[in-house]
Order: C-alpha cells, then sequence, then structure tokens
C-alpha cells in the first residue's frame, strides 16, 4: 500500500540551528514527493516539489529536500532556522492517479 | 485569483444534526479533493473528486459522509448526524491536472465543532 510517514512528530530548535525533518514514502513505481508548511492559523502552502530529474530540489524560503531513491527518503533541510519558521510541515506524495496523501505531519517550533 | 475558497470557515453543530462544508476550487481547476485534520493526526484523505464524477473515496468514512462536485456550483462535503468524533479541521484542495505530477493548492480549511 502507498504511504509516507514522518519520523519527527515535535521539534524544537533555536534559531539559527540547522533542520532536517525525516520522510520515507512506499510507492510501487513512479512517485511524486511534495513538502507543504502550514504556519500558524493559515492554509498550507507548498514549500517545494519533486518530480524527476535533479534529486536536490530547491523550495521557497531556503528549504531544500534531497530524493534518495536507494532509502525511499525526502529529507526536508534549512541551513539556518529562523522562528518565523515555526509551523508545521507534512511530507506528501502521489503517484500517477493524482491522489495525494500525508505523512503525519511534524511541528517545528523555533525558540528566538 | 481568489485561489480555493471554503465556507463556512467555523461551523458548530450538536449532536445528531447535519454539517455542509463547501468548497470552490480554483478557477481553471477540475479537481477537488477533500482532507480530514485531527489533532496529532495529522491530514488525512478522504475523497478525490471530479465534476460530476467521485474518482476515489477510499478515505470516506462508510457511513454518514459524502461528497459531490456537480457541474454547477461548489464541492460540498456533507456529514449526517454528526457525532462529537467529527469535530476536525476539513481542508479542501484543487488541481488543475488528471497526472499524479499535478501541485494541489488548499483552501483555509472548515473547521467544524460539535457540541
Amino acid at each position: 500500500a502507498q504511504s509516507v510517514s514522518q519520523h519527527n512528530h515535535h521539534v524544537i530548535l533555536s534559531e539559527a540551528a540547522s533542520l532536517e525533518l525525516g520522510c520515507n514514502y512506499s510507492y510501487g513505481g513512479t512517485v511524486n514527493l511534495f513538502w507543504y508548511v502550514q504556519y500558524p492559523g493559515q492554509h498550507l502552502q507548498l514549500l517545494l516539489k519533486y518530480f524527476s530529474g535533479d534529486p536536490l530540489v530547491k523550495g521557497i524560503k531556503g528549504f531544500e529536500a534531497e530524493f534518495i531513491k536507494s532509502k525511499f527518503s525526502f529529507n526536508l533541510r534549512k541551513p539556518s532556522v529562523q522562528w518565523s519558521d515555526t509551523a508545521e510541515y507534512f511530507c506528501g506524495g502521489s503517484s500517477n492517479t493524482g491522489k495525494l496523501i500525508f505523512g503525519q505531519g511534524t511541528t517545528l517550533q523555533v525558540k528566538p | 485569483n481568489a485561489g480555493v475558497m471554503q465556507n463556512p470557515r467555523h461551523l458548530v453543530r450538536r449532536r445528531g444534526q447535519e454539517a455542509r462544508l463547501r468548497c470552490s476550487p480554483m478557477k481553471g481547476h477540475s479537481h477537488v479533493y477533500w482532507y480530514r485534520q485531527l489533532p496529532e493526526e495529522g491530514l488525512k484523505f478522504m475523497v478525490y473528486l471530479q465534476k460530476e464524477n467521485i474518482i476515489d473515496e477510499s478515505g470516506m468514512p462508510k457511513e454518514r459522509f459524502s461528497a459531490e462536485f456537480p457541474k454547477e456550483g461548489p464541492s460540498i462535503l456533507r456529514i449526517q448526524q454528526v457525532v462529537r468524533g467529527d469535530s476536525a479541521a476539513y481542508f479542501c484542495a484543487s488541481s488543475g491536472q488528471v497526472s499524479g505530477a499535478n501541485v494541489l493548492t488548499f483552501g483555509a480549511g472548515s473547521r467544524l465543532t460539535v457540541l
């Protein structure tokens, strides 16, 4: 069955710390991968996406993610977080059916 | 471009009543998705619709829940005889493509509270 899982449910960092949020997927065949962010009180926004090509994808606000096929992973990274990065982060995957499923989400709290 | 519009933003119902949540997709989008967000459970896929068709309803509870996307008008998620466990945020998203290589645009969500 298709699934996406996120390892960390709650992460607390100080400003300027580096961030890595784990995401693993289980899909047979073609997979498209996404990271969405939900700031407090707001709707989900797309951070970045991977369809094909260069496995290192860069998104908005300094975020990047690396698709590692051998590890079935698509971890999200940022070298230096800011207080404004406090939000909930969702990793998602879809196949050619179009249905997008998400992991459990990771709540990131950045302390000033 | 108004984006994905959901209403109402907040809805309060008593147990046994009906809840109707509406979603107008982005202009030009013909695919609508509904998700439910419960605390500590993330975003759960419920249903994927195209105009007048249900494409995938594998995430919909078997009873009390239904969804439609008519030829004219918004998509509607209907919950009959609500129970306290239905209290959640319901998000709608839309896309304009059929294949998996599409990007979903989300609405602001509708928060249902069942008393």
